[in-house]
């Protein structure tokens, strides 16, 4: 844990276009992987999670993969909608405790 | 159900003195709970890591002398900022997770403290 980087700081996309971050890591021990979705003045919400023995996790419209040879996973939203405006986090760690990515702020231009 | 409360919201404390935010787990019991410090349009950085019933674990680079935690019972565990300085100022966040899983973490609504 400790070092896990975040692309993009920030992305925009028109209202029902994909939306796509990445994030890598280094410990070769973790085996978490969760998403928050942070929007303005309020607490992180868990989206989306993954654990190291799975690839890829889909709910309805966000996706989640994971690559444990390369270290990374990325977060996909599909059909974005001007409500997916927020600041999602990734994180990753071990079930015991996880260490945030830097964050990226998402706007949805309807 | 999994509902943390965070008090205060917003607290101003004057240099040199201390203060003290608690984190409430109102409708299921955590064994531990985290404590996280969130700088304006940043990341949330883990402070530590709240056991009940024994020390906090702090992360690197984190005075434990300066932000002391105590968990008392399986529902309430409490930052105390001590002898706060001008940098303390931020947003302090807390979350738990609930006895008997492994993963998912519910957070609170956090707490701005500016030391002044």
């Amino acid at each position: 844990g400790e070092n896990v980087e975040q692309h993009p700081s920030t992305l925009s996309v028109q209202e029902g276009d994909s939306a796509v971050i990445k994030c890598t890591y280094s410990d070769s021990a973790s085996n978490y992987f969760p998403w928050y979705k942070q929007e303005l003045g309020k607490r992180p919400q868990l989206i989306i999670d993954i654990r190291s023995n799975v690839g890829e996790k889909k709910d309805q419209r966000i996706a989640v993969t994971l690559n444990k040879t390369a270290k990374h996973f990325s977060l996909h939203i599909t059909e974005t909608q001007p409500e997916d405006s927020a600041v999602y986090f990734c994180a990753e760690g071990t079930f015991n405790k996880f260490y945030f990515g830097s964050g990226t702020k998402l706007n949805v231009k309807p | 159900g999994a509902v943390v409360s965070q008090h205060p919201s917003w607290v101003i404390c004057k240099s040199g003195t201390s203060v003290k935010i608690e984190c409430r787990s109102l409708d299921f019991q955590a064994t531990t709970m985290f404590w996280y410090r969130q700088f304006p349009k940043q990341s949330l950085m883990l402070m530590a890591t709240s056991n009940e019933g024994s020390k906090a674990t702090y992360e690197q680079g984190v005075e434990k002398d300066k932000f002391l935690i105590n968990h008392a019972s399986l529902t309430l565990s409490t930052l105390t900022v001590t002898s706060a300085h001008p940098e303390d100022s931020s947003f302090y966040i807390c979350s738990a997770r609930r006895t008997g899983t492994f993963h998912e973490q519910y957070f609170g609504p956090g707490t701005r403290l500016t030391v002044t």
